[in-house]
């Protein structure tokens, strides 16, 4: 979806450095989330937020952390990135008016090596 | 605590062909249910989804899901099947009757379609 942008599209870094995954999106959503994909693994949540100033770990968040730099942007960064974070990164978005059916937009993904 | 099972990692059906692609849930309330679909170097689009109503929901590209709360199954149909149609799936839930907001994914069906 064109809506939901991540930069960058492919990364390969080395174990120990610092990387941020960037997510914008224009679609006037208030809610985001960065998700990792494994395959046989599915989606699994690594942080959400509702708004600007609400932030919420997800199921994997160990290792991870975010930021919400306005409305339409949430980073996402790894510390000191190491060998098991190799994976699919997606940001989805959703919308508050939408209740709680809570249908995701989603990202075209970022794929992370860290050798 | 809820969770997502697709029993099969790949179905294989010859285009024209009826598919299904199988997906049970387990949740403690009532289940939102949907389904997603991520063609290569892509992420998600959503599918359908069942919120309350209808057992039958029908969404894009002629897909449809029926909603089994006996068997607390939400498989995805299509009549009639495409090349195009090649694949992974996700089928997600979420618990509202916990009152919580997160999404669970399974781990995804590739589906193929030969000519």
């Amino acid at each position: 979806d064109a809506d939901v942008t991540q930069t960058p599209r492919n990364r390969i870094t080395k174990t120990g450095k610092r990387i941020m995954l960037e997510c914008s999106q224009t679609k006037g959503h208030d809610r985001m989330y960065w998700y990792r994909q494994d395959p046989g693994l599915g989606l699994r949540l690594i942080y959400y937020s509702f708004d600007v100033k609400d932030i919420n770990k997800g199921e994997i968040s160990d290792g991870y952390s975010v930021s919400r730099q306005a409305q339409a942007k949430f980073s996402l960064s790894l510390e000191s990135a190491i060998p098991n974070q190799t994976a699919l990164y997606f940001c989805a978005t959703s919308d508050r008016t939408s209740g709680n059916t809570d249908t995701q937009y989603f990202g075209p993904g970022t794929r992370l090596t860290v050798l | 605590a809820q969770s997502v099972a697709q029993p099969e990692d790949q179905v294989n059906v010859a285009e024209g062909n009826p598919l299904t692609v199988k997906c049970t849930y387990s949740v403690s309330g009532n289940p939102y249910l949907f389904w997603y679909v991520q063609y290569p170097n892509r992420g998600l689009q959503f599918l359908l989804k069942y919120i309350t109503g209808d057992n039958l929901v029908k969404g894009s590209y002629g897909f449809e899901a029926e909603f089994n709360k006996s068997q607390t199954s939400f498989h995805l149909k299509k009549p009639s099947a495409l090349v195009s149609d090649s694949a992974l799936y996700f089928c997600a839930v979420r618990d509202i009757g916990t009152g919580g907001f997160k999404t669970i994914f399974g781990a995804g069906t590739r589906l193929f379609v030969k000519a």
